[in-house]
């Protein structure tokens, strides 16, 4: 498919361990972002990586979560340590690019990781 | 940041247009306005958006006050697949936050 694909799709995992998830954007596309989004809450902003640029990690909400990027590909967010505050839907997006509004700012969604800690 | 206020929720009948609401008081030139919405388990997915004037697509119509302070996402016929979390965002360079949105609840 040529959407967004994040993996795992569910993930459940225990208070203190670190989890891994997995981003594909869409082909070409040099804007990523990650977001969390809580039970019956609006999406949180936490990172943003545009091309080669260094990201924009204004929104991480502390220093368990990291993320990386390969070039203009795949992206891994971690949490380490994690807390069962951190449970929530992990929304991954992408565009072609990200400067102004034009049409090309089109963010472009994956399904999300249901990430639950017990 | 610039910020969005929207309705928390909102109710429209099967087949009728629906209209919902946005403000932005405190948005700037290079704002542009965008529109999300949400269904359910689901990724949020683009609507539209507009700069200035009034723009239409297959999806929906957007109306944007001369002033730029407000505006309003219009769905023609609403059906019941358009059941939804509603997000209005001002886009501007990297920075695209979403608030909490509008829940619309389509009745048949």
């Amino acid at each position: 498919g040529a959407g967004v694909s994040q993996s795992p799709s569910n993930k459940v995992t225990e208070k203190g361990k670190d989890v891994e998830l997995r981003c594909d954007p869409i082909s070409g596309h040099t804007a990523l972002y990650w977001y969390r989004q809580r039970l019956g809450q609006g999406l949180e902003f936490l990172i943003y990586f545009q091309g080669n640029s260094a990201p924009d990690k204004s929104g991480l909400p502390s220093d368990r979560f990291s993320a990386e990027r390969t070039g203009e590909s795949v992206s891994t967010l971690t949490i380490q340590r994690t807390q069962q505050e951190d449970s929530a839907v992990y929304l991954c997006a992408s565009s072609l690019a990200s400067f102004g509004g034009l049409a090309k700012n089109i963010q472009y969604f994956g399904a999300g990781t249901r990430l639950s800690v017990l | 940041d610039a910020k969005t206020t929207q309705p928390n929720s909102m109710e429209s009948n099967e087949e009728e247009p629906v209209h919902l609401p946005c403000n932005h008081s405190t948005i700037s030139g290079t704002d542009y306005i965008h529109w999300y919405r949400q269904l359910p388990s689901q990724g949020p997915e683009y609507v539209i958006h507009g700069l200035t004037s009034n723009v239409n697509n297959r999806m929906a119509s957007l109306a944007i006050a001369e002033d730029r302070k407000s505006s309003t996402l219009i769905l023609h016929r609403a059906t019941l697949r358009d059941a939804a979390v509603y997000y209005c965002i001002l886009h501007n360079n990297n920075d695209m936050r979403f608030g909490a949105g509008t829940r619309l609840t389509v009745k048949p």
